[in-house]
């Protein structure tokens, strides 16, 4: 079956250090690949994303590249800001079901002045 | 814009009891979702509606009941709570089911069962 691996959390950064969060996942075919981040306090909202190998998801500084030698769609930003902090979820979506994702453990993100 | 609305956000249940979690959207998305989140885990869909009427088990559906009646509307139903269904549970919401749909999430409810 599917499945998504991240690295664990919690990951502590000083502001505008580069930030990588590790994402791998199993599935048949060919997946889309999601990141949703979640903010203290609300739900998880969409951050990027990417439907193909080779693709580049990215939104707020935030960058994904989704390998499919590798199977990866690690997460980057080069530059964190206190505000980044929150939560981190990769997910994937497999061809033909219904927006139904697999979630990762999500990586929860503290970056501190 | 409000989105998709959780309520409660907190329950504490004794083991045994029965409650009803309440999920609305106001974005007319055909599609919803309930995923649960247990602790160190990732999300995990328990069920989801393709449209007024229409409903079907996801990963984890044991010990939950569904209804659609509206298109707003998509409430959870636990029946004889048991500290297994401790956790966290979202609703979310979409306007289509393409493979790489954005799903809209609620804030979450975190359910404890003692």
């Amino acid at each position: 079956g599917n499945s998504v691996t991240q690295m664990e959390g919690p990951v502590t950064l000083s502001e505008e250090a580069f930030l990588t969060i590790n994402c791998t996942y199993t599935a048949t075919g060919y997946p889309s690949l999601f990141w949703y981040v979640q903010y203290p306090g609300e739900g998880l909202q969409l951050l990027l994303k990417a439907t193909k190998a080779d693709d580049k998801g990215s939104n707020k500084g935030f960058e994904a590249t989704y390998r499919k030698e590798t199977t990866s769609f690690h997460l980057e930003k080069g530059s964190v800001q206190v505000s980044d902090s929150a939560v981190y979820f990769c997910a994937l979506s497999s061809t033909g079901t219904a927006s139904k994702l697999t979630f990762g453990t999500g990586t929860r993100l503290q970056v501190t002045l | 814009n409000a989105g998709v609305t959780q309520t409660p956000k907190f329950r504490i249940l004794k083991i045994g009891q029965s409650m009803t979690l309440q999920c609305a959207q106001d974005m007319n998305h055909n599609y919803m979702y309930w995923y649960r989140q247990d602790p160190g885990m990732g999300l995990k869909l328990i069920y989801y509606s393709v449209g007024a009427g229409i409903t079907d088990k996801g990963e984890v559906p044991n010990g939950y009941n569904v209804s659609r009646s509206t298109t707003e509307y998509f409430p959870l139903r636990l029946e004889l709570a048991a500290p297994s269904q401790t956790s966290v549970y979202f609703c979310a919401s979409s306007y289509g089911t393409t493979t790489n749909e954005k799903l809209f999430f609620g804030s979450g409810t975190q359910l404890s069962v003692l």
